[in-house]
């Protein structure tokens, strides 16, 4: 199984709302991560997980909240967020000297 | 910080037509990767190439590390390989935390 498996695939929520995506893969990988993607973009870094500790937050608002309650899963959580904050969101999952998986991303829309 | 640029922007192509896509990166780096994101988000990972040359089918990767650039050719080109192509650098040695390069779109008509 190489497959890194993100829910929901579409979300709309208003910018009062909390909500959640979630990601999940059973590679044994132990480093997970969260990109952002904005419309015609490349995808940018927010969060590495590495053997579920947070090894990187690149300067991402609070109001993205990453957790990674086992080797398996990782979920941002989200709240408050902006127009500015609609985008494909994608998760990855590596086991180094692998290349990582990308998940078919969560498309955000924030009204 | 790191530059990643890829050329060109846009290419279009007639299905069975060749290309080559272009990355230059500013900074020395052990680690590059290729990427191809499909029209529908998926990207999936075609070549880990930090130096020499790779092939995979139709696909074949050169990296020139002392020069800071790669090439990814694609020849015979199908409809299905339309899609936006990344080449992307670690932050950190050693890591997958990938800085992507700009992006090339690519569009394969029958």
């Amino acid at each position: 199984d190489t497959e890194v498996t993100q829910t929901p695939k579409h979300l709309v929520m208003g910018m009062t709302n909390k909500k959640s995506l979630k990601c999940e893969q059973h590679m044994g990988h132990r480093a997970m991560y969260w990109y952002k993607q904005k419309a015609k973009k490349p995808p940018e870094l927010m969060f590495v997980y590495s053997y579920e500790k947070l090894s990187i937050n690149e300067s991402v608002p609070s109001r993205f909240s990453p957790e990674c309650p086992n080797s398996s899963l990782l979920n941002l959580h989200l709240h408050a967020l902006q127009p500015e904050d609609s985008a494909l969101y994608l998760c990855a999952s590596s086991q180094p000297p692998g290349p990582p998986y990308f998940g078919a991303g969560t498309r955000l829309s924030v009204l | 910080g790191i530059q990643v640029e890829q050329s060109p922007p846009d290419l279009i192509l007639q299905e069975g037509a060749n290309s080559t896509l272009r990355c230059n990166f500013s900074d020395s780096v052990n680690n590059l990767q290729w990427f191809h994101q499909n029209p529908w988000g998926q990207l999936i990972n075609l070549f880990y190439i930090p130096s020499g040359t790779k092939q995979n089918g139709r696909l074949s990767a050169t990296t020139v590390a002392t020069e800071r650039y790669s090439l990814l050719y694609i020849s015979s080109s199908q409809t299905t390989d339309s899609g936006v192509y990344f080449c992307a650098v670690p932050y950190q040695t050693g890591a997958n935390n990938l800085f992507f390069g700009t992006g090339t779109r690519l569009t394969v008509i029958p």
